[in-house]
């Protein structure tokens, strides 16, 4: 069965130095998604992305953040200088057409921040 | 905008035992529903959704839910518990589209 993957399942990095998480969605995906965890807290949406551009950001998506899709197949979440604060669960996820589909959720990217 | 809340944040439940999992939603537009499951260190998995027509849907493991529009809930049931049942599980809302707006879940434990 097709599934979402995700690299590095976790990233250990220094306050201000930037981070790349990458996804692998599932290959007739067209809609791409980055969601957040905060340890014992709710997930929470980042930004999604169809057709190569950003469709809907939350307030949590600021200019520190930036996601891309630099080939056929990789979608990447870029954190430009990270936060202690930053320290999370990254889930990504896609999605065939969302109007009918329900989006397939990655392993997710444990990342710290020290 | 959309919200979901889940009453009871820890829910136990003996093996065997209905399963019962609150979830309420606000959406000012028809909802899409769904619940997920999310086992220790793994990705959230999808157990059933709601978008449109029967109002109750059935999903994987013997799950369903029952889509009540005057109530605005969505709650997630399970005739019998089983001990491999333990996880959290997440409501989520999305209006027909883009992102999807979780709640803040549900631990389940299963007891012998």
């Amino acid at each position: 069965e097709p599934e979402v993957t995700q690299t590095p399942s976790h990233q250990v990095t220094q306050m201000g130095q930037e981070v790349i998480l990458r996804c692998v969605p599932i290959s007739n995906h067209l809609y791409f998604y980055w969601y957040r965890q905060i340890l014992g807290q709710k997930v929470e949406f980042l930004v999604s992305f169809y057709n190569n551009e950003i469709s809907e950001k939350s307030e949590i998506f600021d200019d520190q953040f930036s996601v891309e899709r630099p080939d056929g197949s990789n979608f990447t979440l870029k954190i430009r200088s990270t936060k202690l604060e930053d320290s999370a669960m990254y889930f990504c996820a896609s999605s065939e057409n969302p109007l009918v589909n329900e989006q397939f959720f990655g392993p997710g990217t444990r990342l710290t921040v020290l | 905008a959309q919200s979901v809340t889940q009453l009871g944040s820890h829910v136990s439940v003996s093996e065997g035992a209905l399963v019962l999992l609150r979830c309420n939603y606000s959406s000012s537009v028809p909802p899409y529903l769904f619940w997920y499951v999310q086992y220790p260190n793994q990705g959230l998995q999808l157990l059933l959704k709601y978008t449109t027509g029967a109002t109750l849907v059935k999903g994987i493991n013997g799950f369903e839910a029952e889509f009540k529009k005057s109530e605005t809930s969505f709650h997630l049931t399970k005739p019998s518990a089983h001990m491999s049942d333990a996880a959290e599980y997440f409501c989520a809302v999305s209006s027909g589209g883009n992102k999807l707006t979780f709640g803040t879940g549900t631990q389940l434990k299963v007891e012998l």
